[in-house]
């Protein structure tokens, strides 16, 4: 198993501009996440979802756009690019019944 | 008040001393606590879970849990540099967060050879 997968490792963008970061498991877990961790602080909840064709907004949806049309993938829609959304994000999934959540290795993600 | 907090680093111990790491939550009913390690630049790792009053131990970490005083702690004997990460306490999310896994501010450990 490869468990939690995320593409690209590393993404700068310019202001303004627009792009996907793609997350698949192959834990045939029901529920993914999406985090983001600023430098030395905690993580952010951004959206989450608890099974195909069901997303829900975290603690910092604002700027993002999520889909789950299949239990595998989860990707993350940058729309307008902001140096606010600089940051690591970081995808990871569970079944519900037991809350303990596999990470993906994160993608790091410069706005300038 | 925080839903998750855990004690404010930085934890510096010396090399094969006991680590002590503490976290206490606000829901009573919560039911699920984890324990995470960070290492600098990577994602977090599931190391321990809990769910009933007492200790787990598993190898050099022991993880205890005290519902009626809502307080999760991990100890990490014979600490060696390679424990040297940030420890995030997460606890189960109930009601409107009952989807979510809700995670503390995390706790930075250094390990001193």
């Amino acid at each position: 198993n490869a468990g939690v997968t995320q593409t690209p490792k590393f993404r700068i963008l310019k202001i303004g501009q627009s792009m996907t970061l793609q997350c698949t498991q192959d834990m045939n877990h029901n529920y993914m996440y999406w985090y983001r961790q600023d430098p030395g602080m905690g993580l952010k909840l951004i959206y989450y979802s608890v099974g195909a064709g069901i997303t829900d907004k975290g603690e910092v949806p604002n700027g993002y756009n999520v889909s789950r049309s299949t239990t595998e993938d989860f990707p993350l829609r940058l729309e307008l690019a902001a140096p606010s959304q600089t940051s690591v994000y970081f995808c990871a999934s569970s079944y519900h019944d037991s809350y303990e959540q596999y990470f993906g290795p994160g993608t790091r993600l410069t706005v300038t | 008040q925080k839903e998750v907090e855990q004690n404010s680093g930085p934890l510096s111990v010396p090399e094969g001393a006991i680590a002590s790491l503490n976290c206490t939550y606000s829901d009573r009913v919560s039911q699920s606590f984890f324990w995470y390690r960070q290492y600098s630049g990577k994602s977090p790792e599931l190391i321990m879970s809990i769910y009933s009053n007492g200790d787990k131990e598993d190898g050099r970490f022991t993880a205890q849990l005290n519902k009626a005083s809502q307080y999760v702690s991990l100890l990490i004997r014979d600490s060696q540099p390679s424990d040297s990460a940030t420890y995030l306490c997460a606890v189960n999310g109930v009601g409107a967060s009952y989807d979510k896994v809700i995670f503390g501010p995390g706790t930075s450990l250094s390990v001193i050879p």
